[in-house]
């Protein structure tokens, strides 16, 4: 069964530095998501992406993060200067084009990211 | 905006009992409900959704009606087995504005041999 993979599955960074999570998506997917839980929290979404654009993001995607499609496969988020707050489980999830995206969504099996 | 909540805390039973976990939601427009179920180690998988009012979405023996009179998408399961311990999210998506799930917390599920 298909399905949707992330590596690192863990990730520790110094304050400061840059990071990026890559992700591969279902790959007759369209929609591609990153969502994030901090520890003991709920699952944020952060960032929609369709059509090699952002769609829609939330208030906490500011100008520190980024995403990107660099090929057929591949859907990366970048954080530029990390922060301690940014310590979290991110999620990398996708879907198809059933319903324009307003459909389920899968998951990959998450990135720890742990900023000391 | 649209929100999610989920009953507080962890929860304990033990094998063949019967589960419950709460879920009611905040939310305008038409909507899809969903249950995902997180095992030890992996990622969300989807359980059971349902895509309009009255809808019942069942898997694996797990059950959920979406009731729009009370906004509620209670998950039931008549007889847990020790390989149901995971967490559970509850979770929704608005048809109009946008495709970003809105999660509930999620409840741990510990089931006892």
């Amino acid at each position: 069964e298909p399905e949707v993979t992330q590596t690192p599955s863990h990730q520790v960074t110094q304050m400061g530095q840059e990071v990026i999570l890559r992700c591969v998506p279902i790959s007759n997917h369209l929609y591609f998501y990153w969502y994030r839980q901090i520890l003991g929290q709920k699952v944020e979404f952060l960032v929609s992406f369709y059509n090699n654009e952002i769609s829609e993001k939330s208030e906490i995607f500011d100008d520190q993060f980024s995403v990107e499609r660099p090929d057929g496969s591949n859907f990366t988020l970048k954080i530029r200067s990390t922060k301690l707050e940014d310590s979290a489980m991110y999620f990398c999830a996708s879907s198809d084009a059933t319903s324009g995206g307003y459909n389920e969504q899968f998951f990959g099996p998450g990135t720890r990211l742990t900023v000391l | 905006g649209n929100s999610v909540t989920q009953m507080e805390g962890p929860v304990t039973l033990s094998e063949e009992a019967f589960l419950t976990i709460n879920c009611t939601y905040t939310a305008t427009g038409y909507l899809s409900l969903f249950w995902y179920v997180q095992y030890p180690g992996e990622g969300l998988q989807l359980l059971l959704k349902a895509t309009k009012a009255d809808d019942k979405g069942s898997n694996k023996g797990f059950e959920a009606t979406y009731r729009k009179e009370t906004t509620s998408f209670h998950l039931e399961k008549g007889s847990v087995q020790v390989s149901d311990s995971a967490v559970y999210f509850c979770a929704l998506i608005s048809y109009y504005g946008n495709n970003r799930l809105a999660f509930g917390k999620g409840n741990q599920v510990v089931v006892i041999p």
